[in-house]
């Protein structure tokens, strides 16, 4: 299948400070992008839709001047955790759609991205 | 919210056959019935997907009922490595967000 790459794996950073969490799809141009975020023992939640050249789309309840997604081309999306608290510690995961046809309208993910806030 | 519902756990002996029942009763007629996978600590792998034919690739085989409103998932020979939790997702098959549920817990034993 499709592969999408997610980095870092982890991260730890202080409280206050920004955190960019990248996502790539390496082998097929992605014109839409979501990032999701789990907390332990809860399924997974969407928090935005990326859309190359254009802004994202957030879920409700999810602050925009706090996780800033930037999708400036169609292979690349970054999520940026501005001014981060103990409470934004989470699961980060980022899927990518590969689109019709022999592509077969499949949402592919990454490992996702472990934050941790001291 | 999801619009699927799963069992929350089973168990199934190592080298038998996993079938993991999915009910998505009011699915539409364009919607897909889409299977995904999580392994503790990873994101999301992608098992199938089906419209309304039974379909089967390497890893899994997908079995949806005529009138579509429920499908099972069947991992012909489980292994300890197809411990996981299993979830079935209804989706349009467009670049569009993907609803989880909570699941079905699968764990595989010797």
């Amino acid at each position: 299948g499709a592969v999408v790459s997610q980095h870092p794996s982890r991260v730890i950073c202080k409280s206050g400070t920004s955190v960019k969490i990248e996502c790539r799809s390496l082998d097929f141009q992605a014109t839409t992008m979501f990032w999701y975020r789990q907390f332990p023992k809860q399924s997974l939640m969407l928090m935005a839709t990326s859309n190359e050249g254009s802004k994202a789309t957030y879920e409700q309840g999810v602050e925009k001047d706090k996780f800033l997604i930037n999708h400036a081309s169609l292979t690349l999306s970054t999520l940026t955790v501005t001014s981060a608290h103990p409470e934004d510690s989470s699961f980060y995961i980022c899927s990518a759609f590969t689109g019709g046809l022999l592509a077969k309208n499949i949402q592919y993910f990454g490992a996702g991205t472990r934050l941790s806030v001291l | 919210d999801a619009k699927t519902t799963q069992p929350p756990s089973m168990d199934c002996a190592e080298g038998r056959a996993a079938n993991l029942p999915c009910n998505h009763s009011t699915i539409s007629g364009n919607e897909y019935v889409y299977w995904y996978r999580q392994i503790h600590s990873q994101g999301p792998q992608y098992i199938i997907h089906g419209l309304k034919n039974n379909e089967t690739n390497e890893m899994a085989s997908l079995i949806i009922t005529e009138d579509r409103k429920s499908s099972t998932l069947i991992l012909p020979h489980a292994t300890l490595r197809d411990t996981a939790v299993y979830y079935c997702i209804e989706g349009r098959g467009t670049a569009s967000k993907l609803t989880f549920g909570t699941g079905t817990r699968l764990q595989v034993t010797l």
